[in-house]
């Protein structure tokens, strides 16, 4: 099994802050990554497939990188909407999501 | 629009059993693979079972494995998860989810149904 190990659990800022979650792989899942959004009392949301590929619909403000075992989500300039859980999720073998991050307003 | 509707949840003893229903619309449901996903209150989300388009190719968590059996009706654009030997820690919001037409993470989502195993 693939373990994911995403950090910080919790992250406190302010409306217009850059925001950077990290997503490690207990081994190489070369970029089969996504991004998910949660909100609370909502389905998650996909925003990013493949390690850096932007959903259709997705703000540009959120981008996504990193290949291999480390991976990361940036949101360039925090906005209101965006305080929410983040998920990662490998689906090169099975599917394992992370712990979750919550960014939580500062 | 892709729609994906769940029923079925509700409150179960445990070693119960109960039945989940997906409804999908707004899209080809016999060609898309579809998966269950749950998440416990207050906890992350785990994976719960895989079903091919055509249910040649069937996959579950090893939580569930021997318990859960997941099938669908093409016919009836449905998919179901029938959970048997249900246990305290099954309880979850169960989401019925469908893929991405060429990859395989989960673009599409249900509003999620409520299964709770409680005496």
């Amino acid at each position: 099994d693939i373990q994911m190990t995403q950090s910080p659990s919790t992250l406190s800022a302010s409306v217009g802050d850059r925001v950077t979650i990290t997503c490690r792989t207990s081994r190489s899942i070369s970029n089969w990554l996504a991004w998910y959004q949660q909100k609370p009392g909502k389905a998650p949301k996909v925003l990013i497939h493949k390690a850096s590929n932007l959903e259709s619909g997705v703000p540009s403000r959120f981008s996504g990188s990193g290949s291999g075992t480390e991976f990361t989500l940036t949101i360039s300039s925090l906005q209101p909407d965006d305080f929410a859980t983040y998920y990662c999720q490998q689906y090169d073998n099975y599917w394992t999501f992370g712990q979750g991050t919550k960014v939580e307003i500062k | 629009e892709v729609q994906l509707v769940e029923s079925g949840g509700g409150l179960v003893q445990p070693g119960g059993s109960r039945r989940l229903s997906c409804a999908g619309s707004g899209f080809s449901f016999y060609s898309f693979s579809m998966s269950w996903i749950r998440q416990a209150p207050g906890k992350g989300l785990e994976w719960v079972s895989y079903i091919s388009y055509n249910s040649r190719t069937i996959y579950y968590a090893d939580s569930v494995k021997g318990r859960f059996t997941i099938s669908r009706d093409n016919a009836r654009n449905s998919l179901f998860l029938q959970m048997n030997s249900l246990k305290d820690e099954d309880t979850a919001v169960y989401y019925c989810v469908r893929k991405d037409s060429g990859d395989y993470y989960f673009q599409f989502w249900g509003q999620g149904a409520l299964v709770t195993v409680s005496s």
